[in-house]
């Protein structure tokens, strides 16, 4: 069974730094085809993909977010943490980890996140 | 960047209507589409993958079908648990997600 759980503050300043852990479990970030990636979603608003990794340390950013993103594993702890710098109130939003099969879609989904950025 | 356009937004329906959403992709995108549901203060559920194949799970009322630039997602006959929002996902070139269509009660 595949879970994953997202943590980090629920209120960050602004220009302040963001870290956020997903932790999972139900599969290894070592096997081949495996990818975790980062989705968020502001307040009554569409989703956003903004960071993937992948399972041979490869990783991919939003073009739009590249700059102020940082996406790492820690396989042993079966850890995906994603930084983002330089925080402003519109980063206010739900920050979702999520599995993805064999490099294609996102089939596992944590519960999500509500990370508010306000002074 | 692939843009993904959704319509309607939103969709009044009843329960045991057919209701359809449609995406459209910006540029080809082959079949690689997938459609998920969400629900207030859930994370989304994976429905669709590949454009036309129902995820493990998921009731044979909801289907997809589309490739290149233009997908509709179709529930034959809606049911109470439905009502939420959908959004489709494009994973040709990294991912992208539309805007999202709520399906409400009529």
């Amino acid at each position: 069974q595949i879970t994953l759980k997202e943590s980090g503050p629920t209120l960050v300043k602004p220009t302040q730094t963001l870290t956020l852990t997903c932790t999972f479990s139900g599969f290894s970030l070592s096997t081949s085809g495996v990818g975790v990636g980062w989705i968020r979603q502001p307040p009554g608003k569409a989703l956003e993909w903004l960071a993937l990794i992948y399972w041979d340390d490869n990783n991919r950013y939003s073009p739009s977010l590249q700059s102020r993103l940082t996406i790492t594993k820690d396989t042993s702890k079966n850890q995906v943490v994603l930084t983002m710098t330089n925080m402003d109130p519109v980063d206010t939003a739900t920050y979702y980890c999520a599995h993805q099969a064999a490099a294609l879609y996102f089939d596992y989904w944590g519960q999500g996140t509500l990370v508010t950025v306000s002074s | 960047d692939i843009q993904m356009t959704q319509s309607p937004s939103t969709l009044s329906a009843s329960v045991g209507d057919r209701v359809s959403v449609t995406c459209r992709a910006s540029q080809s995108i082959s079949s690689w589409l997938a459609w998920y549901q969400q629900k207030p203060g859930k994370a989304p559920k994976l429905l669709i993958y590949k454009a036309s194949s129902l995820e493990s799970g998921v009731p044979s009322r909801f289907s997809g079908s589309g490739s290149g630039t233009e997908f509709t997602l179709t529930i034959s006959s809606l049911q109470p648990d439905d009502f939420a929002t959908y959004y489709c996902q494009q994973y040709n070139s990294y991912w992208t997600f539309g805007q999202g269509t709520k399906v409400e009660i009529k």
